[in-house]
């Protein structure tokens, strides 16, 4: 199993730009939820799915878009970058969590994105 | 509103030193308290779940439990190699998101 990857790597965008984060999970999780992660502040929940066709915001969703189109995959757009937006971004899966298992998150290796 | 607090910040050590890092946290109902350890550059990695007050978990060197506010992280005897930052979160019940505190960056000297 590969688990959890993600691409690019490395990113450098323009403020105004656009484009969209990979994350790709091969374990069958229902799960899938997109972190930033700032000096200071921890990880922040962007975006997450309970599954295919079924998307809900987190705690800073603003200028990023995501869809489930397939268990597997889980991209997230960003709409006109801004230099706010400089950050690590890590894409995570878990099972649900039904009965009593709470679902622990497995997380890739994340994006280094620079908006300049 | 839901919580997660991480202490000390940061933590040196000396080997064979042993320390405890903290986790307090504020949820209306808890689903589970998770541990993870983070390397420079790279993404969180899984270590313990908790469920319920009273519980522990133990892996090598590293021992995690949880009282109905807060988890402590025991290290005993520690090695370089368990420096690393190390990330609590908690699910609150009846939601899929995820609390996570800015974490502990432990430094263990030779």
């Amino acid at each position: 199993n590969a688990g959890v990857t993600q691409t690019p790597k490395f990113q450098v965008l323009k403020t105004g730009q656009s484009m969209t984060l990979q994350c790709a999970q091969d374990m069958n999780h229902e799960y899938m939820s997109w972190y930033r992660q700032d000096p200071g502040m921890g990880l922040r929940l962007i975006h997450y799915s309970v599954g295919a066709g079924i998307t809900d915001q987190g705690e800073v969703p603003n200028g990023y878009n995501v869809s489930r189109s397939t268990t597997e995959d889980f991209p997230l757009r960003l709409l006109s970058a801004a230099p706010s937006q400089t950050s690590v971004y890590f894409c995570a899966s878990s099972s649900r969590g039904e009965s009593r298992v709470a679902g622990e998150q497995y997380f890739g290796p994340g994006t280094r994105l620079t908006v300049t | 509103e839901d919580q997660v607090t991480q202490s000390p910040e940061a933590l040196r050590l000396q080997e064979g030193e042993s320390s405890s890092l903290n986790c307090s946290y504020t949820v209306s109902g808890l689903r589970g308290l998770f541990w993870y350890r983070q390397d420079p550059g790279k993404g969180p990695e899984f270590l313990f779940t908790l469920y319920s007050a009273g519980e522990e978990k133990e892996k090598e060197r590293l021992k995690a439990t949880l009282t109905k506010k807060e988890s402590f992280l025991h290290i005993t005897a520690p090695k370089p190699e368990d420096s690393a930052t190390y990330l609590c979160a908690v699910r609150p019940s009846g939601t899929y998101k995820y609390i996570f505190g800015t974490g502990t960056r432990l430094k263990v000297l030779a």
